[in-house]
């Protein structure tokens, strides 16, 4: 079954550390996204990618970084620079579309709980 | 810049009855493309429906349906006959003009209860 697959689901983080979460996608997707949600929030954008090689900073990427070597992945690593990292963080995917006549939909993985110990 | 209102922080609806949750947007491209999602307790993330700008009807999907009004930059869903399965948090979301640097963004949310 295609799908977008994220691990773990659940992540401590010790004072300091940098952790990675994994995205990987088999939809053959080209543009992969991650986004962070607090607790009763609204999601909002850190970094997104419409190509191999390339990503683009969201609204709060200060203290996270990414990497799209492949098609399929787009791991977000927290770094000990994000004093609040405690969230849920989702990663998404979708077909690159030319304009809003493509009835585009952005499919996402289940997520991952991220905790500071 | 781009943005996603959405001012309901709550509704509570009675089963069966008929519900529009809010959405404004704003942005200067053209070319733009709204969608809702819903989002149960589980915390998975649910595509409900997909509107472009250019698209002259409304999309419906089912029991849901999303009332466009291009000139108010509104984009209210409606769900027709609720049900208590539709209890969630529910997003609306844009990505506004098509390039490798464009992106989509959520607004705060709803969360919608239904009452038996």
């Amino acid at each position: 079954d295609g799908g977008i697959t994220q691990s773990p689901k659940y992540l401590f983080r010790k004072e300091g550390q940098n952790v990675t979460l994994s995205c990987e996608q088999n939809l053959n997707h080209d543009a992969m996204y991650w986004y962070r949600q607090d607790p009763g929030q609204g999601l909002r954008l850190i970094y997104y990618s419409q190509i191999v090689n390339d990503f683009q900073k969201g609204d709060i990427a200060e203290g996270y970084s990414v990497s799209r070597e492949k098609k399929e992945s787009f791991p977000l690593t927290v770094t000990s620079a994000q004093k609040n990292p405690t969230a849920f963080y989702l990663c998404a995917s979708s077909i690159f579309v030319l304009d809003s006549s493509n009835n585009e939909k952005l499919f996402f993985g289940s997520g991952t709980q991220l905790s500071v110990l | 810049a781009q943005k996603i209102t959405q001012t309901q922080p709550g509704m509570f609806v009675q089963e069966k009855e008929a519900v529009t949750l809010d959405c404004t947007y704003d942005t200067s491209d053209p070319s733009y493309g709204l969608f809702w999602y819903k989002q149960p307790s589980s915390g998975e993330m649910i595509f409900l429906i997909y509107q472009g700008s250019y698209d002259q009807q409304n999309a419906t999907e089912g029991r849901y349906s999303l009332n466009f009004q291009k000139a108010r930059k509104s984009a209210n869903l409606v769900i027709s006959a609720s049900q208590l399965g539709d209890s969630a948090m529910y997003f609306c979301a844009m990505r506004a003009g098509y390039s490798s640097a464009s992106k989509i963004i959520f607004g705060s949310g709803t969360r919608l209860s239904i009452r038996p």
